[in-house]
Formats: C-alpha cells, sequence, structure tokens
C-alpha cells in the first residue's frame, strides 16, 4: 500500500522560505504517476499548489508559480516543496498527493503537516 | 482561477439521500468529465470517493454516487450513515492546465 509522509518545520517566519518533504513509501516515483502537492488553510478548502513528474515536468498554481519550487530526488524516492516569500497567509496544512493525471484527480494522500508563519 | 462553488452545508436523517452540488463554469466543470469528489472526516486527510464524474474507486460504497450537468456537477449519497458526516470537497480539472477545489460542504447526519 503506496504512503505518503510529509516532513518540515511547523513554524516559518514572515519572508523565509518554507521547506517541506515527502516521502513515498512501497511505491517508486521512477516508476510513473505525477506527484504533487496542496494545502488546506484552516476551516478552508484544498487548493493545489503543484504538480512534479520524476522526469522533473512540473505543473504550478499560477497563483503561486512565482515563489514555487517543486523537485523530486529518485535516488531517496521522495519529493520537496520550497515556498517562498511566506506571509501569514500560507499558514496551511499541507498535504503530499499521488496526482493521477489519466483521471485528473488525486487518488493517495498523506496525513499532512501544519506550518504556521509567524514571528 | 475561482473556486468552484459548493453550499456551506447540507444535512439529512439515517437513510435518506442527499446531494451536494459543485458549480464551475464553462472552462473546467462544463468543458471537461473530470470532476472528483473528496470526504474529509475531522482532523483527517482528504479521500477521493469520485473521479471523472461518476466513478468510484475500489471499496468506495456504492451509495455514493456522482453526475454532472452543464456548469454543475453533483454528488449523491444514498442510504446516508452516520460513518458519512464530513465534509466534502469537489475538484475539477480546468482549460488552463489546473486543478481547482471547492469551498467545501459539511455533512451532517441528524
Amino acid at each position: 500500500q503506496v504512503q505518503l509522509q510529509e516532513s518540515g518545520p511547523g513554524l516559518v517566519k514572515p519572508s523565509e522560505t518554507l521547506s517541506l518533504t515527502c516521502a513515498v513509501s512501497h511505491y517508486s516515483i521512477s516508476s510513473g504517476y505525477y506527484w504533487g502537492w496542496i494545502r488546506q488553510p484552516p476551516g478552508k478548502g484544498p487548493e493545489w499548489i503543484g504538480s512534479i513528474y520524476h522526469s522533473g515536468s512540473t505543473y504550478y498554481n499560477p497563483s503561486l508559480k512565482s515563489r514555487v519550487t517543486m523537485s523530486v530526488d529518485t535516488s531517496k524516492n521522495q519529493l520537496s516543496l520550497k515556498l517562498s516569500s511566506v506571509t501569514a497567509a500560507d499558514t496551511a496544512v499541507y498535504y503530499c498527493v499521488r496526482h493521477v493525471l489519466a483521471n485528473d484527480d488525486f487518488d493517495i494522500w498523506g496525513q499532512g503537516t501544519m506550518v504556521t508563519v509567524s514571528s | 482561477q475561482s473556486a468552484l462553488t459548493q453550499p456551506p452545508s447540507v444535512s439529512g436523517s439515517p437513510g435518506q439521500s442527499v446531494t451536494i452540488s459543485c458549480t464551475g463554469t464553462s472552462s473546467d466543470v462544463g468543458r471537461y468529465n473530470r470532476v472528483s469528489w473528496y470526504q474529509q472526516p475531522p482532523g483527517t486527510a482528504p479521500k477521493l470517493m469520485i473521479y471523472e464524474v461518476n466513478n468510484r474507486p475500489s471499496g468506495v460504497p456504492d451509495r455514493f454516487s456522482g453526475s454532472k450537468s452543464g456548469n454543475t456537477a453533483s454528488l449523491t449519497i444514498s442510504g446516508l450513515q452516520a460513518e458519512d458526516e464530513a465534509d466534502y470537497y469537489c475538484n475539477s480539472y480546468t482549460s488552463s492546465t489546473t486543478w481547482v477545489f471547492g469551498g467545501g460542504t459539511k455533512l451532517t447526519v441528524l
């Protein structure tokens, strides 16, 4: 059973860069599928951040594109997210997901990690 | 991109049916049969319940069904059970090659 586990700092200062990692278990990310990040501010709906293929091909949310960098490390079977110049509006639970482009759905989700932006 | 529009809340008694709507535009819901639905009980991650408008992943009860008409997609839950109480979110692929979620609907089982 494929499992996703997010990790990273729970507190980030305004104007700094948020960095998260997602470890993928029981499936090699080199075998296929896109992998992505989705965030959910407290009490609000989810927001798609972006998706990446093991080749490095990416899709980003235009509203975040200028601040987002996603990467994959096939040797560690993990993906990473960097979001620069964060503000309080970036406070959210960040989820790592498997993105099935053939169906345009997100079929597997990590448990999520809460990131708070505050000084 | 604007979020898809969902009613904030719906409710129903055990055994009844409820329908949750999800309204988009001709650039997303209306253009593509690429609508998915997610269930999120409190404190948990969302779970895929419906994909491509009306397909259920393995393990999802057939009490859950989806449909679409024009720019509006719908999720219907029949034979409502207490365990169905959760937040529900729709998602659609868009013509900008992005994916947009709805604001969510809280389902209360009375």
